[in-house]
């Protein structure tokens, strides 16, 4: 199973209302990133937040981190149309020998104009 | 700067064949990691290269194989392709290891199709 699950797997909105995605992962690490991916696009770094980190902002994104809780959440505030898009948390973690980073299922956000 | 290249975008192959897929990374980065897109798994990742280096892999078949050049450069081979091999694979840079913190910058992908 994934290392990394979002939580919805959709979610509809209408356009200026603000938007969560939940993000929780199995094993400790050592940063939690955010990305976005447009239909059949490369996907684009959004924020990227380390384990010692609370809560980071960027523009309209904020993104908190519970490490008791092994959990993420993504909020958009003010949500636009072009917002519309999967967005993924990508966990950093150790496995057999290996560091490795791996994306969640993502999660299919639709603004509504 | 150029961003990250893949080539080529669309391709369509038939079962048992081979493909090579290229990634030219962003200028002056070292990294160069290699996922599966497929609507039921998500993004899986393959591999990752770091000077020249395989430094990570995933839980794939030995069908999948990489390298990287001197210059960044990767590519990427599957060979005796199965229908489930159809997906869009993508490739990220980075200036240092991915498990690093690095920020991770995408390509557009190239869409495999296998009949």
């Amino acid at each position: 199973s994934q290392q990394g699950e979002e939580d919805p797997q959709a979610l509809s909105i209408q356009e200026g209302e603000n938007a969560t995605m939940n993000c929780s992962y199995k094993t400790s690490i050592n940063n939690l990133q955010w990305y976005r991916q447009n239909s059949g696009r490369g996907l684009v770094h959004l924020i990227l937040i380390r384990s010692n980190e609370r809560e980071k902002h960027s523009g309209r994104l904020r993104v908190t981190l519970d490490t008791s809780k092994k959990s993420s959440s993504l909020l958009i505030t003010a949500s636009r149309a072009a917002d519309t898009a999967s967005y993924f948390c990508a966990t950093d973690f150790h496995s057999g020998g290996y560091q490795k980073v791996t994306f969640g299922i993502g999660t299919k956000l639709q603004v509504i104009p | 700067k150029a961003g990250v290249t893949q080539t080529p975008r669309y391709l369509i192959k038939t079962r048992g064949q081979q493909v090579t897929l290229s990634c030219s990374p962003i200028s002056g980065h070292r990294s160069v990691s290699w996922y599966q897109q497929t609507p039921g798994q998500g993004l899986q990742f393959l591999f990752e290269y770091f000077s020249e280096t395989q430094r990570n892999k995933g839980n794939f078949p030995g069908r999948f194989s990489g390298r990287q050049f001197s210059n960044s450069r990767s590519e990427m081979n599957v060979s005796t392709l199965e229908l489930g091999d159809s997906a869009l694979y993508l490739c990220a840079s980075s200036q240092g290891q991915t498990s690093s913190g690095n920020t991770i910058y995408f390509g557009e992908g190239s869409w495999l199709t296998v009949v």
